[in-house]
């Protein structure tokens, strides 16, 4: 089992659409938790980082992670054409930063 | 504040030679990691360089290798190349190793013939 799992996709929605990224992780000593996301020829960018258990919110995006059940979540509300992209979780405990192989989002106007 | 830089942005090669990539972080970061990036295996940490010192590493093999410069600048060389060593190279930097806030460079994209 890998330490990180996170649906390729590609996920398609239309503008407007609220979109719901996930990925389940096997490591319970994981703590830090980010998202990235990454335009087509360039590098992940951070989108949301959250420390232990709980909730995050920046504007359209909002962080969801659940310890208990080692799942973390991203919603995108209003998704935008701007917003299509691929996705990346990532996390940590002590040591290095693993990351999901990234879900490909597309938002059609 | 430019952002990380890495060059070149794009290098052919083939089975057996070597290469080297070059990466310059954030004016001020001191801490520079590179990840590999294969549509197979994802992203995958390298190593972690901060005051000219290998902090981490990841796991791959010997040929994979690193510095860092006084000025932060850091490079990459990996020797005796391989088929599976076609990928895109990411460098990112950050204000200190302890940070979680890290800024990732365009990539150089290998391509090993």
């Amino acid at each position: 089992q890998k330490e990180v799992e996170q649906d390729p996709g590609p996920l398609s929605v239309p503008e407007g659409a609220i979109v719901s990224l996930n990925c389940t992780y096997s490591n319970s000593a994981f703590q830090y938790f980010m998202w990235y996301r990454q335009y087509s020829r360039k590098g992940p960018e951070l989108l949301m980082y959250t420390y232990s258990s709980g909730n995050k919110e920046d504007g359209r995006f909002t962080a969801q992670v659940d310890k208990s059940s080692k799942y973390i979540s991203l919603f995108i509300r209003d998704s935008q054409p701007s917003d299509s992209a691929t996705y990346l979780c990532a996390m940590r405990g002590q040591g290095n930063l693993i990351f999901g192989k990234g879900t490909k989002l597309s938002v059609k106007p | 504040k430019a952002g990380v830089t890495q060059t070149p942005r794009y290098l052919i090669k083939t089975r057996g030679q070597q290469v080297t990539l070059s990466c310059s972080p954030i004016s001020g970061h001191r801490s520079v990691s590179w990840y590999q990036q294969t549509p197979g295996q994802g992203l995958q940490f390298l190593f972690e360089y901060f005051s000219e010192t290998q902090r981490n590493k990841g796991n791959f093999p010997g040929r994979f290798s690193g510095r860092q410069f006084s000025n932060s600048r850091s490079e990459m060389n990996v020797s005796t190349l391989e088929l599976g060593d076609s990928a895109l190279y990411l460098c990112a930097s950050r204000p200190t190793s302890g940070s979680e806030t890290q800024y990732f460079g365009p990539g150089t994209r290998l391509l090993v013939l």
